[in-house]
């Protein structure tokens, strides 16, 4: 059971924007950078978004990445068909059992 | 190009044993961290392991911690899985990433995934 949670699924039409939570700790998100992944089905995942708001080369700049607190969210601008996928967060835990965590997962659909 | 190939998934059964290797190219291998992520069918991302570029230190999930372990060989830049004591619940792709940061930051460069199925 993850400890960072994301709503199940968002939706908008072509051209929207959409934003996905990822609401997780103090042993977590509070204090660890945040990533972001982008999954299409039946292929691996894809880093999105890393050190909280940093787009790696060739990511275009309609995601975004935004931190404050103890939670962390992923922006879509000029949403796009070909965005259809899940988007997972992730994170460093410190608590007792350190580990990496993902988040629950959101399904992006795109009306 | 950074590539990463997986190998060695298959089907085991429940308290069998399994090695998946991850054959790397197109950056120093040495230079980075590793790690394993696997996804059960039809469920979410779960972090299994990391090791440092030069193998002194490893961290593992307490789901594998005492049944599963990473280790690399930077001479054949590959990065491996033993697993042990199967168990029905490790059924599932197992990814390996590339990993940044001293501690896993995130994972920026990921193979294609192996199927690991364990039934009886």
């Amino acid at each position: 059971q993850s400890v960072l949670t994301q709503p199940p699924s968002v939706s908008a039409a072509p051209g929207q924007k959409v934003t996905i939570s990822c609401s997780g700790s103090s042993s977590n998100v509070g204090n660890n950078y945040v990533s972001w992944y982008q999954q299409f089905p039946g292929t691996a995942p894809k880093l999105l978004i890393y050190e909280n708001n940093k787009r790696p080369s060739g990511i275009p700049d309609r995601f975004s990445g935004s931190k404050s607190g103890t939670s962390a969210t992923l922006g879509i601008t000029g949403l796009q068909t070909g965005d259809e996928a899940d988007y997972y967060c992730g994170t460093w835990d410190n608590s007792l059992s350190a580990s990496y965590v993902f988040g629950t997962g959101t399904k992006v659909t795109v009306l | 190009e950074v590539q990463l190939l997986e190998s060695g998934g298959g089907l085991v059964q429940p308290g069998g044993s399994l090695r998946l290797s991850c054959a790397a190219s197109g950056f120093t291998f040495i230079t980075y961290g590793m790690s394993w992520v696997r996804q059960a069918p039809g469920k979410g991302l779960e972090w299994v392991s990391s090791i440092h570029g030069g193998g002194g230190s490893t961290y593992h999930a307490d789901s594998v911690k005492g049944r599963c372990t990473i280790s690399r060989d930077n001479s054949k830049n590959t990065l491996y899985l033993q697993m042990n004591s199967l168990r029905a619940e490790d059924t599932a792709v197992y990814y390996c990433a590339r990993t940044r940061g001293w501690i896993p930051w995130y994972f920026d460069y990921w193979g294609q995934g192996a199927l690991v199925t364990v039934s009886s």
